[in-house]
């Protein structure tokens, strides 16, 4: 099994900055996902973080507004940048063991409000 | 028309009925996965399935590959169980990525 924690759980920003939303694995995953949850709507992948190298983003997601790092095979990072209110979400972090893993973990969650 | 549908959309029952959820999608899938998300926000993965039936506790999930179908069972369901559930496929390419349904939201009246 694998416990995902993410930071912050939950943050209100002002329109223009940008915010930085961490997520720790307590084992090794193979991979690393972000997705972000608008208001009223389901999940929506933004990303996969790629050990050591550049994330791969999924269609209508740029690096530019959603940078992604992953240093190490247990951690990641997404920054929302240049926030405005059409960012408000929950932004969800989740790894995979595969191949042969059975479930996908995900994390609890960061509740984010753009004013 | 979405990869991914669920029905229904909002389900409101007693105590202690059966509850089912349907999923069906039309995409080739490696496996579907049903997950569970409380009011927080944070989402726990129930079952990821590629055949056949799977249980846990009071939790039945099955798949239909032929018919590209699932179903989620919650039997003698309680208030706790009060959530939104998730189907999600896990795509034939890449079958990590996920597409996810809207979702089911379940409300349990004791």
């Amino acid at each position: 099994s694998a416990v995902i924690s993410q930071k912050p759980s939950r943050d209100i920003c002002q329109r223009g900055t940008s915010l930085t939303i961490q997520c720790q694995v307590d084992s090794q995953v193979t991979m690393m996902f972000w997705y972000r949850q608008q208001p009223g709507q389901s999940l929506t992948l933004i990303a996969t973080a790629n050990q050591g190298s550049e994330a791969t983003y999924e269609s209508g997601f740029v690096i530019d507004k959603f940078p992604i790092s992953r240093p190490n095979l247990t951690f990641s990072t997404l920054t929302v940048s240049n926030m405005s209110p059409e960012d408000s979400s929950i932004y969800l972090c989740s790894g995979y063991k595969g191949p042969f893993a059975d479930t996908q973990y995900f994390g609890p969650g960061t509740r984010l409000t753009v004013l | 028309k979405n990869e991914v549908e669920q029905s229904p959309q909002n389900l409101t029952a007693q105590e202690g009925e059966f509850i089912t959820i349907n999923c069906s999608y039309s995409v080739g899938i490696s496996a579907l996965h049903w997950l569970q998300q409380h009011p927080g926000g944070g989402i726990v993965s129930l079952f990821m399935l590629s055949s056949g039936k799977k249980k846990h506790g009071r939790l039945i999930a099955t798949i239909n590959i032929q018919e590209k179908h699932s179903s989620l069972h919650i039997t003698a369901s309680h208030p706790r169980d009060s959530a939104v559930y998730i189907c999600a496929a896990g795509l034939l390419q890449g079958a990590q990525k996920l597409v996810f349904g809207q979702g089911t939201r379940l409300t349990i009246n004791p």
